[in-house]
């Protein structure tokens, strides 16, 4: 599984749209790339996936430059209740990549 | 559909003491697994199945067994319980195997404390 690198920790106040960045250099071709969100005292939610350039949906938008050494977490003009830990992982379908691993994350601190 | 349901949601074990932790999901999913997260902490794997009678050990197996005799069901059994086990449990469910196009699915956790 590719080896993830994303900020421990961010802050943003209400309205703000927020990036979340994501590096991960020893992507392989048919990995992809996806975000998490965990409220405290809750497991993980699936936030969103995306394999190259950009993904939207209702929650957040991803965008993947073309070397896809990286990608970055957008959510738009958040509010108090997207206070949470976001991790990112890259991994693939295949036979061998079946213990997915988490990292730390990056947790989102959202003030008034 | 209730997604992956865990039982207890809280639970208090004497040292040595043994006990299941339960899972079950309604998804009809193959790949299940539990992963344990420390205060403060990211998740770690502690064991998985990719299907009915198929089992492998994570990250951190040591003092955990399970076993996957159906598809629904993926229970966590801790032998003899030890204050390191401290821990919130989460299981996992996914259409195939994770990482890919098929996102996890979690449970809300089974806080344990063993004093």
């Amino acid at each position: 599984l590719a080896k993830t690198t994303q900020p421990i920790s961010m802050d943003s106040y209400e309205g703000q749209e927020v990036n979340i960045t994501c590096s991960h250099n020893n992507i392989a071709t048919n990995d992809y790339i996806t975000w998490y969100q965990q409220f405290p005292s809750q497991g993980p939610r699936f936030i969103i996936q995306g394999y190259k350039t950009k993904v939207t949906n209702e929650v957040a938008s991803l965008f993947i430059p073309a070397d896809r050494k990286s990608s970055t977490l957008s959510l738009p003009r958040v509010s108090l209740s997207d206070t949470a830990v976001y991790y990112c992982l890259v991994g693939d379908e295949g036979t061998g990549r079946r213990a997915l691993t988490f990292g730390s994350g990056t947790r989102l601190q959202v003030q008034p | 559909n209730a997604g992956v349901t865990q039982t207890p949601k809280f639970q208090v074990l004497k040292t040595g003491q043994s006990m299941t932790l339960q899972c079950a999901q309604d998804m009809n999913h193959e790949y299940m697994s539990w992963y344990r997260q420390d205060p403060g902490m990211g998740l770690r794997l502690i064991h998985y199945s990719v299907g009915a009678g198929i089992t492998d050990q994570g990250e951190v197996p040591n003092g955990y067994n399970v076993s996957r005799s159906t598809t629904e069901d993926f229970p966590l059994r801790l032998l003899s319980a030890a204050p390191s086990q401290t821990s919130v449990y989460f299981c996992a469910s996914s259409q195939g195997t994770p990482g890919g196009r098929s996102p996890l699915h979690f449970g809300n956790g089974t806080r344990l404390t063993v004093t």
